[in-house]
């Protein structure tokens, strides 16, 4: 079965500045999809960025960027000039490619950003 | 266009008592999910709509917990009777095709 960890359950930066919440992952399959979620305290949770397996380019979407490393599993997420607006909870989340296409997520990590 | 609601936005309950939990999906979105995140712990998939026929729900717990979804359209998740294992955030999601899911902003549920 595929499991995703998410092993800092708290994080902090400082305003401007630049953090990388990290995940990692197992899987057997070979093309599978990982995301990264955003949920602001008290609202829904919106897709920061995607990473198709099969592409060996790491997805970018302005000021958040992924360090995708097939071999070694790990799928963690860089953010850059970091906003007060980051301040979430950040969930890893691995989604197969046949079945039923259900998430399979990580605990989470909180971000803080200190002004 | 509308996001995904769910409705109550939170929900407590005395142990053995029932509630159900509404869900109503982006209009067209035939995909519809079930997940609950038990406090500090991952967020676990409990099933999937495709239109009104349930494809999977080998992530429900037991018994206690029936969801349907009528005509397609909205869902719901019913709990009877609640315990206190129950307590959580329960999130729907919806998506149009496989690529990705749209989530609500989750009901969270305070079994006493």
């Amino acid at each position: 079965a595929q499991t995703v960890t998410q092993s800092q359950p708290e994080m902090s930066v400082q305003e401007a500045e630049t953090v990388t919440l990290s995940c990692t992952y197992d899987t057997s399959e070979s093309d599978y999809y990982l995301f990264w979620y955003k949920q602001p305290p008290s609202r829904q949770m919106i897709l920061v960025i995607r990473q198709e397996a099969y592409k060996q380019q790491n997805a970018t979407e302005n000021r958040f960027s992924v360090n995708f490393q097939k071999a070694a599993k790990s799928f963690s997420l860089k953010i850059s000039d970091s906003q007060l607006g980051d301040a979430a909870m950040y969930f890893c989340a691995y989604r197969g490619t046949s079945g039923t296409y259900k998430y399979i997520f990580g605990t989470g990590t909180r971000l803080k950003v200190l002004a | 266009e509308a996001g995904v609601t769910q409705f109550p936005s939170h929900s407590v309950i005395e142990k053995g008592q029932t509630v159900t939990l509404r869900c109503d999906p982006i209009s067209g979105h035939d995909n519809l999910y079930w997940y609950r995140r038990v406090m500090g712990k991952e967020i676990k998939f409990l099933l999937h709509f495709v239109k009104e026929s349930k494809q999977d729900e080998s992530g429900m717990p037991n018994n206690r917990f029936l969801a349907e979804r009528t005509g397609g359209t909205y869902s719901t998740l019913k709990v009877q009777p609640a315990e206190l294992e129950d307590s959580g955030v329960y999130f729907c999601a919806s998506s149009q095709d496989f690529y990705e899911q749209y989530f609500g902003p989750g009901t969270r549920l305070t079994v006493t």
